[in-house]
């Protein structure tokens, strides 16, 4: 029931692009993604909401394709200050997990 | 608003001793989490309570775990008897009305160690 997140781990170069992937084997009503951040508890990225929408925050954006289950963030033009494990959550009902995690690290 | 509040910071005790983790939700937040993070089980979500009413348990790993929510300001984990495998950081976290789905504030962590 936890949602899988690809890749594992991401190694960027300052600049470069990323996409990080959720995939549920359950129907969703609606997917967030945090990222959290070495010793430091998860921080709300954004939620998106059943109906296919996709959603943007400066350089990071997100879209959630609920007939496949999935749902993808994109980074672009990667910073430093983005390393950090990046969670997605999945709502299903009443039920509520959180995802494998994946770790991003941008390089100078 | 000083964000969800979480006591203590870090807990180390001895197998077989009891563990009482506090938090104090954002003023206002109906609804309340918490979860225990480990590097092997990632982050799971033990028990959320809605207006102080536990909804789901479902996450909670067996009868040594208990949670209370007394009032809206107020809610502890407890551990009774604690193992060495509950060693994890444990998080509080809170959400305004609508639920699971929406938008949740965590807690900075409780770091416990069971010896």
């Amino acid at each position: 029931q936890q949602p899988v997140q690809s890749p594992q781990a991401v190694i960027l170069r300052e600049g470069e692009d990323a996409v990080i992937n959720c995939s549920s084997s359950k129907a969703l009503y609606s997917v967030h993604w945090y990222r959290q951040k070495h010793g430091e508890a998860p921080v709300f990225l954004m939620i998106l909401l059943k109906g296919g929408e996709q959603k943007g925050h400066e350089k990071i954006s997100a879209s959630f394709n609920e007939k496949k289950q999935q749902s993808s963030l994109y980074l672009t033009a990667s910073q430093l200050s983005y390393s950090g494990t990046y969670f997605c959550g999945t709502r299903t009902g009443n039920q509520f997990y959180f995802g494998t995690g994946t770790s991003l690290t941008v390089i100078p | 608003d000083a964000g969800v509040i979480q006591s203590p910071r870090h807990e180390v005790t001895e197998m077989g001793q009891e563990v009482t983790l506090r938090c104090k939700p954002i003023s206002g937040h109906d609804y309340l989490f918490w979860y225990r993070q480990t590097m092997m089980r990632g982050l799971e979500l033990l028990i959320y309570f809605n207006n102080n009413v536990p909804i789901d348990d479902s996450g909670m790993p067996e009868d040594r775990f208990s949670a209370k929510m007394p009032n809206a300001s107020f809610s502890t984990l407890k551990i009774q008897p604690s193992e060495p495998r509950d060693s994890a950081v444990y998080f509080c976290a809170s959400s305004p009305i609508g639920g699971p789905g929406e938008t949740q504030y965590f807690g900075p962590g409780t770091r416990l160690l069971v010896l």
